[in-house]
């Protein structure tokens, strides 16, 4: 159980598109889902918390107009990246609380390629 | 200077070596310690997670915090191939479902 799903695993966009990311919980309902950024060889960075039904919490340095993040529903969280550049081009982790369990589990993660 | 701090190595070890790692933090207020395992282009997996100070065993792997020197511990007995990866800490003031800081992650080469 407690399985958390990604999609894409890996997109490529072209400079100045915007690239939607689907985290899904699949077996569990999740109120907080978190959202995190890796560069190569580095560690995870977490951008945004995320609330069903509530506006996202942004880390100081992230740009909320920038990635927007959507928590529609107790199974979902998108994050949207918008008017995409090279600079953006991360591997993008999302984690689901799982309240019982008091543990966040974490997706598979999705490769941005920005051209 | 960052808030948990992770030696990236690598770290080699030969088969059946106990693997050791650490992270050091300066942030007093953190409560909870997690130990995470990282596979190449794959998400965290938690391994170990600790509430304040002491030790915890499980199967092969014994975590270890010690808060008054700031310093937490990982222990991999009896490694295998199958354990190279790059391990992650992390840290949170609140229980697991608020915020992590996560150290920058050793990556661990267990040779056969």
């Amino acid at each position: 159980g407690a399985v958390v799903s990604q999609h894409p695993s890996r997109v490529i966009c072209k400079s100045g598109t915007s690239v939607k990311i689907e985290c899904r919980s699949l077996d569990f309902q999740a109120t907080t889902m978190f959202w995190y950024r890796q560069f190569p060889k580095k560690s995870l960075m977490l951008m945004a918390t995320s609330n069903e039904g509530s506006k996202a919490t942004y880390e100081q340095g992230v740009e909320k107009d920038k990635f927007l993040i959507n928590h529609a529903s107790l199974t979902l969280s998108t994050l949207t990246v918008t008017s995409a550049h090279p600079e953006d081009s991360s591997f993008y982790i999302c984690s689901a609380f799982l309240t019982g369990n008091n543990e966040q589990f974490f997706g598979p993660g999705t490769r941005l390629t920005v051209l | 200077q960052k808030e948990v701090e992770q030696d990236p190595g690598p770290l080699s070890v030969p088969e059946g070596a106990i693997v050791s790692l650490n992270c050091t933090y300066s942030n007093s207020a953190f409560q909870y310690f997690m130990w995470y395992r990282q596979y190449s282009r794959k998400g965290p997996e938690l391994l170990m997670y600790t509430y304040s100070s002491g030790n915890k065993e499980d199967g092969r792997f014994t975590a270890q915090v010690d808060k008054s020197s700031k310093y937490i511990s990982l222990f991999i007995r009896d490694s295998q191939p199958s354990d190279s990866a790059t391990y992650l800490c992390a840290m949170s003031v609140g229980a697991a479902g608020n915020k992590l800081t996560f150290g920058g992650g050793t990556r661990v080469l267990v040779k056969p």
